[in-house]
């Protein structure tokens, strides 16, 4: 089967940096996407990761290990609007198939 | 440019009844997946409909069916309605002619309750 773990809460606060881990085990691996949802929201595309290593778009970073079937996103100089739920999602047979994680509710406090 | 639209934004059916959701995706895009997201979880493929076939099926049973038409629409359907179908069922269109990764473009969904 499919399964993603993602921490289930952070919190951190305004101007901070915080790293959102996601773990996954999967059959037919094509890539680590990320996803954000405000609440009452639809998700939104962040980032995606088919290779190792870094990817950077602008205060948000992402990154994979295929070895290791890790990854992280890393939010930098926090702002209150980024408080919202962060969903990993491994997609697989060739972009036909999406695995998403249970989500990490991220809150930034002042 | 408009993203992706759904229909109906909330619906209230009883156990036992039949509904029709409805998508129009992206416009450029050809490639339509459903998904249904309870409270507090992450969202859960249902199908995905690619020149109106069903090109992959999650872990769902028959009472969930799709159909793509040849504008790129699409609708889900659930028949045999039970309480635990309550949920926001979102549609999501990408592309998928010479895209690496398809990168997905999700509606505002339809929240569904069954009573």
């Amino acid at each position: 089967g499919q399964s993603l773990e993602q921490p289930s809460e952070v919190t951190a606060v305004e101007g901070a940096i915080v790293q959102i881990n996601c773990t996954y085990q999967t059959s037919g691996f094509y890539g680590l996407s990320w996803y954000q949802q405000h609440d009452g929201g639809a998700p939104t595309f962040l980032s995606y990761n088919a290779l190792d290593g870094l990817e950077e778009t602008g205060r948000f970073s992402s990154f994979l290990s295929r070895s290791d079937s890790y990854g992280y996103l890393l939010l930098q100089e926090l702002q209150m609007k980024d408080s919202a739920s962060y969903f990993c999602a491994v997609t697989s047979n060739y972009g036909q198939n999406f695995v998403f994680g249970p989500g990490t509710r991220l809150s930034v406090l002042p | 440019d408009a993203g992706v639209t759904q229909s109906p934004t909330h619906l209230i059916k009883t156990r036992g009844q039949q509904v029709t959701l409805r998508c129009s995706p992206k416009s450029g895009h050809d490639t339509v997946s459903w998904y249904q997201q309870a409270l507090g979880q992450g969202p859960q493929f249902i199908f995905q409909y690619y020149e109106e076939e069903e090109r992959q099926r999650g872990n769902f049973p028959d009472r969930f069916s799709g159909h793509q038409f040849p504008n790129y629409s699409s609708e889900l359907n659930v028949n045999a309605l039970l309480l635990g179908d309550s949920a926001l069922y979102l549609c999501a269109s990408s592309l998928t002619a010479g895209s690496s990764y398809n990168e997905q473009f999700f509606g505002p969904g339809t929240r569904l309750t069954v009573l």
